[in-house]
């Protein structure tokens, strides 16, 4: 059965830095989602895409975070300059479209010291 | 601004029991609403999705229904395990996603 993978299960950062974490939806799939998950809290939309542009953001979403699809089966998110209240499990998920079953991957765990 | 409520946020239960969690949301106009149980340190998996247009759909043991009208979706589980311990999320919305805090579900053998 078909699944959304998510790479890599666990990184750890330093304020500051660059991450890319990566993501690979399933391939009859048209829209693509990010979320977060903060410990012991709420799972977060952050951003959805679609025809290779950002339909949809949150306010968490600032111009420290960007979306890519780099190629015909990767969709990344970017995190600029990592901060602390970063810390957290990030879930891509991917669906037909807007209105039907999304289906999540397993998450990258971010840790920033 | 959607918000997704869920109650109660924990439940613990004999099994074999029947139960129903609740999932209440403020903007009706949600294109669908699903239902997740996700495990500990794990991701979500998706149990069952609700079109707007639909009033229930059914899975197995699982049964979930949707009034937009009044804002509500539940989610019924026949004869509980202890495999479904768990915390149960809704999602709804249109454009932006919003998922409720969740029901933690305990299922005593």
């Amino acid at each position: 059965e078909p699944e959304v993978t998510q790479t890599p299960s666990h990184q750890v950062t330093q304020m500051g830095q660059e991450v890319i974490l990566r993501c690979v939806p399933i391939s009859n799939h048209l829209y693509f989602y990010w979320y977060r998950q903060i410990l012991g809290q709420k799972v977060e939309f952050l951003v959805s895409f679609y025809n290779n542009e950002i339909s949809e953001k949150s306010e968490i979403f600032d111009d420290q975070f960007s979306v890519e699809r780099p190629d015909g089966s990767n969709f990344t998110l970017k995190i600029r300059s990592t901060k602390l209240e970063d810390s957290a499990m990030y879930f891509c998920a991917s669906s037909r479209d807007r209105k039907n079953e999304q289906y999540f991957g397993p998450g990258t765990r971010l840790t920033v010291t | 601004k959607q918000e997704v409520t869920q109650i109660p946020a924990a439940l613990s239960v004999p099994e074999g029991e029947n139960l129903v969690l609740n999932c209440s949301f403020t903007d009706s106009a949600i294109y669908n609403l699903q239902w997740f149980r996700q495990d500990p340190g794990k991701g979500l998996t998706s149990l069952l999705l609700i079109q707007s247009s639909q009033r229930e759909q059914t899975s197995g043991r699982l049964n979930a229904s949707l009034d937009k009208s009044s804002g509500r979706s539940t989610l019924y589980i026949a004869a509980s395990q202890p495999g479904d311990s768990a915390t149960y999320l809704c999602e709804g919305g249109s454009e932006k996603l919003v998922f409720g805090k969740g029901t933690k579900l305990t299922v005593n053998p």
